[in-house]
């Protein structure tokens, strides 16, 4: 299976930490992307996983469990500009040049 | 700057009508991803180019084409067009063809923001 499933929106207090799930069919996806889009922009790489575990970069982590399907993304002490999209991508499994496969993104409104 | 370029940035037309976009991927990279994003929609895959030859399709349409030239340079043409054609069309690129290994990020370019009125 080819879905990927996140959260349509999400609202967060300034200075406050908040988790973005992404969930997908174990058996279709081998490593999972991360990218941010604000409104009207292209989107912006900000992690990939392709083992289990978490990556820390800053204020912003990506976390994957494969046996689960589930990967989240985590953004600590939030700013105003963090508000946009974030789009979880899947690399599917099988062998071959299919590219990613994107989520819908989640919106997230960051307020004072 | 992800370093891909697209052209036009917008670009207004009417029903019916043909138009071209144009896409420079990344120095060094030979993969070219066409998106289409509607509003409320995610990043829809059109079609996949590596080094001049089509690598992946996904939901283009059949008045949708795409090409990659030999500078590695893509254009995607949209022809008798609909309003609900009416969309951000990004490009992106990469320095592999995708595949079972390597990370293959994708850069995007700016988009290009199709009106059809």
């Amino acid at each position: 299976g080819q879905n990927i499933d996140q959260p349509t929106e999400m609202t967060a207090t300034e200075g406050a930490i908040v988790q973005i799930n992404c969930t997908y069919q174990t058996s279709g996806f081998n490593g999972l992307f991360w990218y941010q889009q604000h409104a009207g922009e292209a989107p912006t790489f900000l992690s990939y996983n392709v083992l289990d575990g978490l990556e820390e970069k800053g204020r912003f982590s990506s976390f994957l469990s494969r046996s689960k399907g589930y990967s989240y993304l985590l953004l600590k002490e939030l700013q105003m500009k963090d508000s946009a999209s974030y789009l979880c991508a899947g690399r599917p499994l099988w062998a071959g040049n299919t590219p990613l496969v994107f989520g819908k993104g989640t919106r997230l409104s960051v307020i004072a | 700057d992800s370093g891909v370029t697209q052209t036009p940035k917008h670009l207004i037309t009417a029903t019916g009508q043909r138009v071209t976009l144009r896409c420079s991927p990344r120095s060094g990279d030979l993969s070219v991803y066409w998106y289409q994003q509607s509003l409320d929609q995610g990043l829809q895959f059109l079609i996949q180019y590596y080094n001049g030859e089509e690598r992946a399709k996904g939901n283009i349409l059949e008045r949708f084409s795409a090409q990659q030239f030999p500078d590695l340079h893509s254009e995607l043409n949209l022809s008798s067009l609909e309003l609900g054609d009416s969309a951000l069309y990004f490009c992106a690129s990469s320095v592999t063809g995708g595949g079972a290994s390597g990370m293959n990020e994708q850069f995007f370019g700016p988009g290009t923001r199709l009106t059809v009125l």
